[in-house]
C-alpha cells in the first residue's frame, strides 16, 4: 500500500509567521504535488515536482514556495502567511508516466489568524 | 487550460436509491479520467480510473463511471446506495502529453440517509 504521510493535522499560525508543512512518501515515487482542498473550489495544485530539487509551478503558486531536497520529501513553504491562505493542504505523490495514479496524503488544515 | 465541472454540489438520498453524479470537462485530446472519493475526516481515496479501453470502468464499493468521449463527461454511478457512501466525490482529468497536473472539479457532496 502507498502511504503518504503528512507532519501536521491540524496548525494555527499567526499572520505573517513562516510555515512549514512536510510530506513524507514512502514508495519511491518520482512526482509529488501539493494542493489546496477549499468547499466549491475542489483542490487546486499550487507546485509539483518531478525530481530532486525540480519543482514547477502549478495553477495557485503565488505566496507559496517548495523545497525537494530528498525523493522521499516535498516541503511546502509559506513565507509570510496570510489568513487567505486559511485552508486544507494535501499532498500527493505518484509514479510518474503517462497512466499515473495520484495518492494522497491525509491533510493538514491550516488555520491562519 | 482544461476545466472540469461537476454539476450537482450536494446531492441528498436514500438508502437504496440510485446514485449518477456528473462530470464534464473541456479538455478536446486523450486523458485519463478519475474519481476520488473522501469520507468524512478521512483522506482522499482513488475509486476508480480510466485510462483506455472498455469506456465502463468498475471501481470498488459497487462504483461504476462511463466515459462518453463526445461528450466530453465520465459519469459516476452506483445502482443502489448505502449510508456509508455519505462521502464528498471529485471528478479529475489528466491531459495525456500536457503533463501529469490533475485538473479537479469542485467535488459533490453525497448525504444518504439511512
Amino acid at each position: 500500500d502507498v502511504k503518504v504521510t503528512q507532519s501536521s493535522r491540524y496548525l494555527v499560525k499567526r499572520t505573517g509567521e513562516k510555515v512549514f508543512l512536510e510530506c513524507v512518501q514512502d514508495m519511491d515515487h518520482e512526482n509529488m504535488f501539493w494542493y489546496r482542498q477549499d468547499p466549491g473550489l475542489g483542490l487546486r495544485l499550487i507546485y509539483f515536482s518531478y525530481d530532486v530539487k525540480m519543482k514547477e509551478k502549478g495553477d495557485i503558486p503565488e505566496g507559496y514556495s517548495v523545497s525537494r531536497e530528498k525523493k522521499e520529501r516535498f516541503s511546502l513553504i509559506l513565507e509570510s502567511a496570510s489568513t487567505n491562505q486559511t485552508s486544507m493542504y494535501l499532498c500527493a505523490s505518484g509514479r510518474g508516466g503517462v497512466q499515473e495514479t495520484q495518492y494522497f496524503g491525509p491533510g493538514t488544515r491550516l488555520l491562519v489568524l | 487550460a482544461q476545466s472540469v465541472s461537476q454539476h450537482n454540489h450536494h446531492v441528498i438520498l436514500s438508502e437504496a436509491a440510485s446514485l449518477e453524479l456528473g462530470c464534464n470537462y473541456s479538455y478536446g485530446g486523450t486523458v485519463n479520467l478519475f474519481w476520488y472519493v473522501q469520507y468524512p475526516g478521512q483522506h482522499l481515496q482513488l475509486l476508480l480510473k480510466y485510462f483506455s479501453g472498455d469506456p465502463l470502468v468498475k471501481g470498488i464499493k459497487g462504483f461504476e463511471a462511463e466515459f462518453i468521449k463526445s461528450k466530453f463527461s465520465f459519469n459516476l454511478r452506483k445502482p443502489s446506495v448505502q449510508w456509508s457512501d455519505t462521502a464528498e466525490y471529485f471528478c479529475a482529468v489528466n491531459a495525456v502529453n500536457a503533463g501529469n497536473m490533475l485538473t479537479f472539479g469542485g467535488g459533490t457532496r453525497l448525504m444518504v440517509k439511512p
